[in-house]
């Protein structure tokens, strides 16, 4: 089993669509949780840090569930520009180690 | 948060050959990483960069192949010694920031490497 696992995508939706990525990860002993976003021949940017109560920021939110080892994260709107792979990325807790699930990538049709 | 900068943005190397990578901040950071995109894969950590002893490496990298140096807190180099093919990828360094108690690791532009 993966480390972190995400949906594989690809999703395909249209502009103002409302779209979810759903991730697992199996280290029980994770301890900070993060969505990047990475474009084509780009290197990853940070999207959100994930906080144990949740948190938005702006159209996007972004779901903790610790029990269940289970992360989301919530596009509203879309926009063309969201258009990316988005990363479920998770700190192992062993000195700074970054885990990458596979990426899911979106597509924002006009 | 921080700057990074690394060079060469790509190359384009002979197997048998070295490539040396260099990673700079505009501050001085603690944590620094180095990470592997291969084609069509996500990241995965080579090793941490640390400062005045000897690179921590990930299950898989070893020392021989993948030599680190980080003679300061703004800079780090990454060889990719003796290459073939398959060392073939994009290389990226990150630095880690603490943003209100929490760990954040923040990207370089990447070096995208290719052996032939």
């Amino acid at each position: 089993r993966k480390e972190v696992e995400q949906d594989p995508g690809p999703f395909n939706v249209p502009e103002g669509a409302t779209v979810a990525f759903n991730c697992t990860y199996s280290n029980s002993a994770s301890q900070s949780f993060f969505w990047y976003r990475q474009d084509c021949r780009k290197e990853p940017k940070l999207l959100m840090s994930v906080y144990s109560s949740g948190n938005e920021d702006g159209r996007f939110t972004a779901q903790l569930n610790r029990a269940s080892q289970y992360i989301s994260l919530l596009i509203r709107d879309s926009k063309l520009s969201d258009s990316a792979t988005y990363l479920c990325v998770v700190n192992s807790g062993q000195g700074g180690k970054l885990i990458f699930g596979q990426g899911t990538e979106l597509s924002v049709k006009p | 948060s921080a700057v990074i900068s690394q060079k060469p943005s790509r190359d384009i190397c002979q197997r048998g050959t070295s490539l040396t990578i260099q990673c700079q901040v505009d501050s001085q950071v603690t944590m620094m990483f180095w990470y592997r995109q291969q084609p069509g894969q996500s990241l995965t950590l080579i090793a941490t960069a640390n400062q005045g002893s000897e690179a921590t490496y990930e299950s898989g990298f070893v020392i021989d192949k993948f030599p680190i140096s980080r003679p300061n807190l703004t800079f780090s180099t990454l060889t990719v010694s003796n290459m073939s093919p398959e060392d073939s990828s994009i290389y990226l360094c990150s630095v880690e920031d603490r943003v209100q108690g929490l760990r954040e690791q923040y990207f370089g532009p990447g070096t995208r490497l290719t052996v032939t």
